[in-house]
């Protein structure tokens, strides 16, 4: 089985902040990677599929790029709303598994 | 508007039974393939089994295979998932997700654009 792992676990960060998280694939996946946002108490929401492009509706701050084994999300600009959980998720081939996820908490 | 909503969560003794239900609208059901995620108290997402919009192919995975069973009822537009000789550490949030994308010869490559509110299942004596 293919395993996602995100780093960091954790990112501390303040309103205007450039973030970037990594997610990184045991073997390559091409860009078949997915990344979510989920709020506490609430369902994941799709942000962004094959690896960079932007599901309709998300914000344009949202960047997804990489290829391989090696992915970022970038927000170029992390709003209030942007504090959540934020998990990868590869779809190369089933099983189909997610990274442990990154928390951005407010700094 | 696409809507999930699961059911049929609840307390459970460890070897019991559960059969979770997700009610779809606002899309065309039986062209889409289907899955389901759970999420145990404070911890990630964790795929559990999917199925194609047929019904025809089904995929678990090895944390569940030969305990639970995915199905679909078109005519319905509902997802079932039967969760048999439950435990402890299959406690967690059940989410059912739409899937999108294709399959291959080989894979089907599927990420999933829609979920579900989610149901809890507690297994627990």
């Amino acid at each position: 089985d293919i395993q996602m792992t995100q780093s960091p676990s954790t990112l501390s960060a303040s309103v205007g902040d450039r973030v970037t998280i990594t997610c990184r694939a045991s073997q390559s996946i091409s860009s078949w990677l997915a990344w979510y946002q989920q709020k506490p108490g609430k369902a994941p929401k799709l942000l962004i599929y094959k690896a960079s492009s932007l599901e309709s509706g998300v914000p344009s701050r949202f960047i997804g790029s990489g290829s391989g084994t090696e992915f970022t999300l970038t927000i170029s600009s992390l709003q209030p709303d942007d504090f959540a959980t934020y998990y990868c998720q590869h779809y190369n081939t089933y099983p189909w598994t997610f990274g442990h996820g990154t928390k951005v908490e407010i700094k | 508007e696409v809507q999930l909503l699961e059911s049929g969560g609840g307390l459970v003794q460890p070897g019991g039974s559960l059969r979770l239900s997700c009610a779809a609208s606002g899309f065309t059901f039986s062209s889409y393939a289907m899955t389901w995620v759970r999420q145990a108290p404070g911890k990630g997402l964790e795929w559990v089994s999917a199925i194609s919009g047929s019904g025809g192919d089904t995929y678990y995975a090895d944390s569940v295979k030969g305990r639970f069973t995915i199905s679909r009822d078109n005519s319905k537009n509902t997802l079932f998932l039967q969760l048999n000789s439950l435990r402890a550490e299959d406690t967690a949030v059940y989410y059912c997700a739409k899937a999108l994308g294709y399959c291959t010869s080989t894979s089907c490559l599927w990420y999933f654009d829609y979920w579900g509110q989610g149901t809890l299942v507690t297994v627990s004596s």
